[in-house]
């Protein structure tokens, strides 16, 4: 499978407990996003990058996010201090310029 | 966060019949997609749209770009159990207008069900 894969599928950690989720985009994929979804929403736009470059993070980024992507391949986002209203679905998207994102399956972070 | 205005929020259907739902924007969009989502996976890409009035099909699905590309329109044909699922519009917003390009907007999400 050639496909966006994402690890661990899902995390359970303790409030002011640090994680870090990995995602491995399509191989040719330059792009890659991050996003949040909470329940009954619609995905959030958290950070993008094109090759290694973050070009973009939004505000919903706070300084607790940190999302590397060092050689441009595969990427990492970690969230330092973990909150309760941290718990949502990561997901991550790639795509080539043209602009179709290719999803993968999520990583679920409960906090406790 | 911006979202899409997505409509119906759910649709209750039988086997068989058709279903169409939409999203709307106060903002033009550069492309459109529509993406289908099952329960703890993430979001299944099923139609991209570039151009404002086309109008594409993927077997029984075909959306299309409305011409003032503020709006996108999804039809689903014959529907089947296996078309359950919460179904998302997404935008991608034009770069010419000086927002950043490449990041999507979605819609809050039209959850369908389907009765045998």
């Amino acid at each position: 499978d050639t496909g966006v894969s994402q690890d661990p599928r899902h995390k359970i950690t303790k409030r002011g407990q640090n994680v870090t989720f990995r995602c491995d985009p399509i191989s040719e994929h330059n792009r890659l996003y991050w996003y949040r979804q909470t329940l009954g929403q619609g995905p959030e736009f958290l950070t993008y990058f094109q090759n290694e470059a973050q070009l973009e993070k939004s505000r919903l980024l706070s300084d607790r996010f940190s999302a590397e992507r060092p050689k441009g391949s595969f990427s990492t986002l970690e969230i330092q201090r973990t909150e309760q209203g941290d718990s949502a679905m990561y997901l991550c998207a790639s795509s080539l310029s043209n602009g179709e994102q290719y999803f993968g399956p999520g990583t679920r972070l409960t906090v406790t | 966060g911006q979202q899409l205005n997505q409509s119906p929020q759910s649709m209750f259907i039988q086997e068989g019949e058709d279903v169409s739902m939409n999203c709307t924007s106060s903002s033009i969009f550069n492309t459109w997609l529509w993406y289908k989502q099952d329960p703890g996976e993430g979001p299944v890409l099923l139609i991209a749209l570039y151009k404002a009035g086309e109008l594409t099909s993927n077997g029984r699905l075909t959306a299309q770009f409305g011409i003032t590309r503020k709006d996108s329109f999804l039809n689903i044909s014959a529907s089947i159990p296996s078309d359950v699922g919460i179904y998302f519009c997404a935008g991608q917003p034009d770069p010419a207008g000086g927002t950043s390009y490449g990041k999507l907007t979605f819609g809050q999400g039209t959850i369908l069900t389907v009765h045998p």
